[in-house]
């Protein structure tokens, strides 16, 4: 099972629309939790941070569940430049110090005309 | 303020050879971290550096290898290159925190090797 979870679409959705992506976790000693934006071709860029209590930044929602495991994104108002891959990250922790981030495979998302 | 610099940018090498890459990390941050991305799949975790020494590493042969210098940038070196290798290698600084919170990750553009 991989570590991290994610549905790799493609998702088409039309401009202006709703869209949320999912992600589970497979470690719960898990510690923090992100999701990151990749356009094609360049680096992962934080999108946010994401929190139990939920966190908002303008058109995007994300929430976490440590029960479950689970990881969400929902992004509001869909624009064309929301088009990129989106990618669950978690950050488990490393025995005898520092941090790694696991990343999921990404969801792509294309926002339409 | 610069970011994360990494060269080449672009890198086309032979089965068997062996690469070096580079990565100057973002001003004030002292621990870099490596990453592989193959097409199609997220970002794999190589190994990290923290003063001068590799800290964790995950699941990648021996023939990847890497250094820190005190300047706090870093090298990753792959040997006995393979088809297999062709991938984005991400580099990526931070300051050092207490583990468990990875806020601040700053990710370089990348290197892409392509092995023929």
């Amino acid at each position: 099972r991989k570590e991290v979870e994610q549905d790799p679409g493609p998702f088409n959705v039309p401009e202006g629309a709703t869209v949320a992506f999912n992600c589970t976790y497979s470690n719960s000693a898990s510690q923090s939790f992100f999701w990151y934006r990749q356009d094609c071709r360049k680096e992962p860029k934080l999108l946010m941070s994401v929190y139990s209590s939920g966190n908002e930044d303008g058109r995007f929602t994300a929430q976490l569940n440590r029960a479950s495991q689970y990881i969400s994104l929902l992004i509001r108002d869909s624009k064309l430049s929301d088009s990129a891959t989106y990618l669950c990250v978690v950050n488990g922790g490393l025995t005898g110090g520092g941090n790694k981030l696991t990343f999921g495979t990404g969801t792509q998302l294309k926002v339409e005309l | 303020d610069a970011g994360v610099t990494q060269s080449p940018t672009h890198l086309i090498k032979t089965r068997g050879q062996q690469v070096t890459l580079r990565c100057s990390p973002k001003s004030g941050h002292d621990t870099v971290s490596w990453y592989q991305q193959a097409l199609g799949q997220g970002p794999q975790f190589i190994f990290q550096y923290y003063e001068e020494e590799e800290r964790q590493r995950g699941n990648f042969p021996d023939r990847f290898s890497g250094h820190q210098f005190p300047n706090y940038s870093s090298e990753l070196n792959v040997n006995a290159l393979l088809l297999g290798d062709s991938a984005l290698y991400l580099c990526a600084s931070s300051f050092n925190v207490p583990t468990g919170y990875s806020y601040g990750y700053t990710f370089g553009s990348g290197t892409r090797l392509t092995v023929v």
